[in-house]
């Protein structure tokens, strides 16, 4: 069974603390997605990554940045979190071909409190 | 820019009953459009797609046709039961150009089915 598996399904953090989300997948998918999902907001792209060491900015990267040192990883990072960051926080993945970079595979989330 | 607009919810129905879930679109370009499905804490799984005028996606009884001339694809199905309760998401995906790894979401529609 496909999986994308994110580190922690709860977090609870400071504001001002540098916060690291994981998010492993075991497809060998080229494409990664952080998304945060916010009551009335849906879902946001943060940053994607369609390779190894590389990264570009979504819809809302401020704040945030990734690293995708190994293609099933790929690691959101908050420098110094804030309690306006707090939100589930979703991992997804997909290949590259054409027909199916479409079908995302997604993680269960994380929620992240921050006080 | 791009964007996806899903009809407010909640929607709660009855077991058995007909089920429509309006979306439209504003895309530049040609997108391909999906509709994903998030139940009770899991990830988002993709439900079903369609990338040309006129295409109808279907899947677990649902159905969504593209329709380029209102820009929409509403979700239908016929006869919904309690385990179809989740939230759904619409999503567009331009076809080209360097966003051709982007999913633009709306903001969820939350149904609930009673029995």
């Amino acid at each position: 069974d496909v999986k994308v598996t994110q580190s922690s399904r709860y977090l609870v953090k400071r504001t001002g603390e540098k916060v690291f989300l994981e998010c492993v997948q075991d497809m060998d998918h080229e494409n990664m997605f952080w998304y945060r999902q916010d009551p009335g907001l849906g879902l946001r792209l943060i940053y994607f990554s369609y390779d190894v060491k590389m990264k570009e900015k979504g819809d809302i990267p401020e704040g945030y940045s990734v690293s995708r040192e190994k293609k099933e990883r790929f690691s959101l990072i908050l420098e110094s979190a804030s309690t306006n960051q707090t939100s589930m926080y979703l991992c997804a993945s997909s290949g590259r071909r054409s027909g199916i970079r479409e079908k995302l595979f997604f993680g269960s989330g994380t929620q992240l409190s921050v006080l | 820019g791009n964007s996806v607009t899903q009809m407010e919810g909640p929607v709660t129905l009855s077991e058995e009953a007909f089920l429509t879930i309006n979306c439209t679109y504003t895309a530049t370009g040609y997108p391909s459009l999906f509709w994903y499905v998030q139940y009770p804490g899991e990830g988002l799984q993709l439900l079903l797609k369609a990338t040309k005028a006129d295409d109808k996606g279907s899947n677990k009884g649902f159905e969504a046709t593209y329709r380029k001339e209102t820009t929409s694809f509403h979700l239908e199905k016929g006869s919904v039961q309690v385990s179809d309760s989740a939230v759904y998401f619409c999503a567009l995906k331009l076809s080209s150009g360097g966003s051709n790894y982007k999913l633009t979401f709306g903001k969820g529609t939350l149904l609930t089915v009673n029995p």
